[in-house]
């Protein structure tokens, strides 16, 4: 398995603000991914973190409003730009395993006022 | 596009019963996880599910996945007060995850 740490936990940040949140792995791994989680909703993939180069972004969400950062294999920072209230939500951070297995951060709970 | 749906989203269940939660997908995968979260945590991995017919068991919990049929369940037997939580399944797609809506699974005693 892979220990994921994430920071911050959670933060409560104002509107028009902007704010970073790290992944750190406890092993290299190949692939990381940023996830979001609405209140009370599924998840959803922002974008996949690449190892040196951009990021590969989903429908939906753009690199202004989402930059990504991967200077390594253990670490990623994704960074939520000019907040709104709408940006409340958990991110969560993933990493794959060559085992096929996916394993997830336990999240940064951010709420915007 | 690749579409995950689940059913039920609410399941109320009495302790010592059994039920099974579905999930049904739009496009071929061979890989398919399930997923279970408690409130205000994050997701803690219950089944990876890797070929046809693949079926895992873990405790009261049981998974499978029929790739014809694009279909896994999630099987749960005798159900005690400690299985409450939202359970999701998802969907391998070039190593990225498509998630169902999610189960919100409540056991009562």
């Amino acid at each position: 398995s892979a220990v994921i740490s994430q920071k911050p936990s959670r933060d409560i940040c104002q509107r028009g603000t902007s704010l970073t949140i790290q992944c750190q792995v406890d092993s290299q791994v190949t692939m990381m991914f940023w996830y979001r989680q609405q209140p009370g909703q599924s998840l959803t993939l922002i974008a996949t973190a690449n190892q040196g180069s951009e990021a590969t972004y989903e429908s939906g969400f753009v690199i202004d409003k989402f930059p990504i950062s991967r200077p390594n294999l253990t670490f990623s920072t994704l960074t939520v730009s000019n907040m709104s209230p709408e940006d409340s939500s958990i991110y969560l951070c993933s990493v794959g395993l060559n085992t096929g297995e996916l394993f997830f951060g336990e999240g940064s709970r951010l709420t915007v006022l | 596009e690749l579409k995950v749906e689940q059913n039920p989203l609410f399941l109320s269940m009495q302790e010592g019963k059994n039920y099974t939660i579905y999930c049904n997908y739009s496009t071929t995968s061979d890989r398919l996880y399930w997923y279970r979260q408690d409130p205000g945590k994050s997701l803690e991995s219950l089944f990876v599910l890797l070929s046809n017919g693949a079926v895992k068991q873990e405790g009261r919990l049981m998974a499978s996945l029929d790739t014809k049929a694009r279909l896994s369940t999630l099987h749960i037997t005798a159900a005690v007060h400690d299985l409450s939580a939202t359970y999701f399944c998802a969907v391998d797609r070039y190593h990225k995850l498509v998630f169902g809506a999610g189960t919100i699974l409540r056991v009562k005693s």
